[in-house]
């Protein structure tokens, strides 16, 4: 249980495009939706926190016109990098939760390019 | 959320139990520990997670210091697919649900 997939797994794309990037729950609702970012040899790092019908709430530092997140469903939230520059390139990784407060479950990952 | 500290890296012998270490000398009494690993290019996955008792699962056992301020998970019988970076993060369960990473330990299994 407790499984959580995200399409695509990898990227490439031309600078000044969107990109749009689906983490889905497969076995449960989820609530509560993250998004985290992580560069090269780095740990992870909050963007936003999604709650289920409502608005995210973006970390300090993080361009809320820029990385466009949607809850619109128990099941699915999307991320979409507008107007993409090669310094966005970066792994995104979404993780979801039942309830607020309760475990996070990661999704796979995924990683952009932008040329 | 509570720091916390450890080793940045660690090696352990295929077969043999790996006992990574964790301190939180500040964690507050709501908060929890927790365990997720990062193998290389994936995801974190889940391990783990406690308040004040013991915990094991069968992926790991996760042994918390009566004082609360250090922990140690532990994986009984080390394989090459858990060599993976190893992040212990506290966190409590209601009011702030972020999780913040810090840089974890780089676990080696050796053959």
């Amino acid at each position: 249980g407790a499984v959580v997939s995200q399409h695509p797994s990898w990227v490439i794309c031309k600078s000044g495009t969107s990109v749009k990037i689906e983490c889905r729950s497969l076995d449960f609702q989820a609530t509560t939706m993250f998004w985290y970012r992580q560069f090269p040899k780095q740990s992870l790092m909050l963007m936003a926190t999604s709650n289920e019908g409502s608005k995210a709430t973006y970390e300090q530092g993080v361009e809320k016109d820029k990385f466009l997140i949607n809850h619109a469903s128990l099941t699915l939230s999307t991320l979409t990098v507008t107007s993409a520059h090669p310094e966005d390139s970066s792994f995104y990784i979404c993780s979801a939760a039942a309830q607020r407060g309760e475990t996070q479950y990661f999704g796979p990952g995924t990683r952009l390019l932008v040329l | 959320d509570a720091k916390t500290t450890q080793p940045p890296s660690m090696d352990c012998a295929e077969g043999r139990a790996a006992n990574l270490p964790c301190n939180h000398s500040t964690i507050s009494g709501n908060e929890y520990v927790y365990w997720y690993r990062q193998i290389h290019s994936q995801g974190p996955q889940y391990i783990i997670h406690g308040l004040k008792n013991n915990e094991t699962n069968e992926m790991a056992s996760l042994i918390i210091t009566e004082d609360r301020k250090s922990s140690t998970l532990i994986l009984p019988h080390a394989t090459l697919r858990d060599t993976a970076v190893y992040y212990c993060i506290v966190r409590a369960n209601f009011g702030n649900e972020k999780l913040t990473f810090g840089t974890g330990t780089r676990l080696t299994i050796i053959p």
